[in-house]
């Protein structure tokens, strides 16, 4: 059974920092690319960042690039999204999510963790 | 692109059919032939659950009350004969060019 778990989220300071964490298990994850998804409560869903099997290709949504950061440990199965100077509008729910090709490549959003809040306020 | 769903909300009497467009502001269909356009469903309190993908190729489990239509920019999600399970909000995304989502369509029961 795939399972993807999301953990870090919390209350962060406008400027600050926060890593999230996505353990997964249930499949090969190092034949899969992998991606970020965000929820602003009671709102629609933003895709974020991929990256695909080996982290050779990576891709982020212009409203995080330069500021979020995407990597993966294969050997740990985790996925990770470094997220730094945060403001107000970034507060959601960060969703993990695994991508359907099983080529390792960055093409669609099959499955999606829980979830994770990240709330920025002072 | 852009991904333009309508209507914004449904309300349905069980049993009865229901139906949701959404539009790209490009075309989804690459020179294999195929449109990439996923529909999900996201049941309150819930992660989206991948229900249609390449427009209309039904995904591993979902029940086939549920089917997908179109190409290049109009597509539909037709639900044949809508359950109280089938509650929550439709999304609609791209994935041609990256990946963007539809604003959603609240679907409610009568």
């Amino acid at each position: 059974e795939v399972q993807l778990v999301e953990s870090g989220g919390g209350l962060v300071q406008p400027g600050k920092s926060l890593r999230l964490s996505c353990a997964a298990s249930g499949f090969n994850f190092d034949d899969y690319a992998m991606h970020w998804v965000r929820q602003a409560p009671g709102k629609g869903l933003e895709w974020v960042s991929g990256i695909n099997w080996d982290s050779s290709d990576i891709a982020y949504a212009d409203s995080v690039m330069g500021r979020f950061t995407i990597s993966r440990d294969n050997a740990k199965q985790s996925l990770f999204l470094q997220m730094n100077n945060l403001r107000p509008e970034d507060t959601a729910f960060y969703y993990c999510a695994k991508d359907i090709s099983v080529f390792g490549v960055l093409a669609s959003i099959e499955f999606w963790g829980q979830g994770s809040l990240v709330t920025v306020s002072s | 692109i852009v991904m333009s769903q309508t209507p914004l909300s449904l309300s349905v009497t069980p049993g009865q059919p229901a139906s949701i467009s959404c539009k790209s502001s490009q075309t989804l269909l690459r020179s294999d032939g195929k449109s990439y356009l996923n529909w999900y469903l996201q049941r309150p309190g819930q992660p989206p659950q991948l229900l249609i993908h390449e427009a209309s190729k039904r995904f591993s489990g979902v029940p086939d009350r549920f089917s997908g239509s179109g190409s290049g920019t109009d597509f539909t999600l037709k639900i044949s004969r809508v359950e109280a399970e089938d509650v929550g909000v439709y999304y609609c995304m791209q994935s041609i060019q990256l990946f963007t989502f539809g604003g959603g369509t609240k679907v409610e029961i009568k």
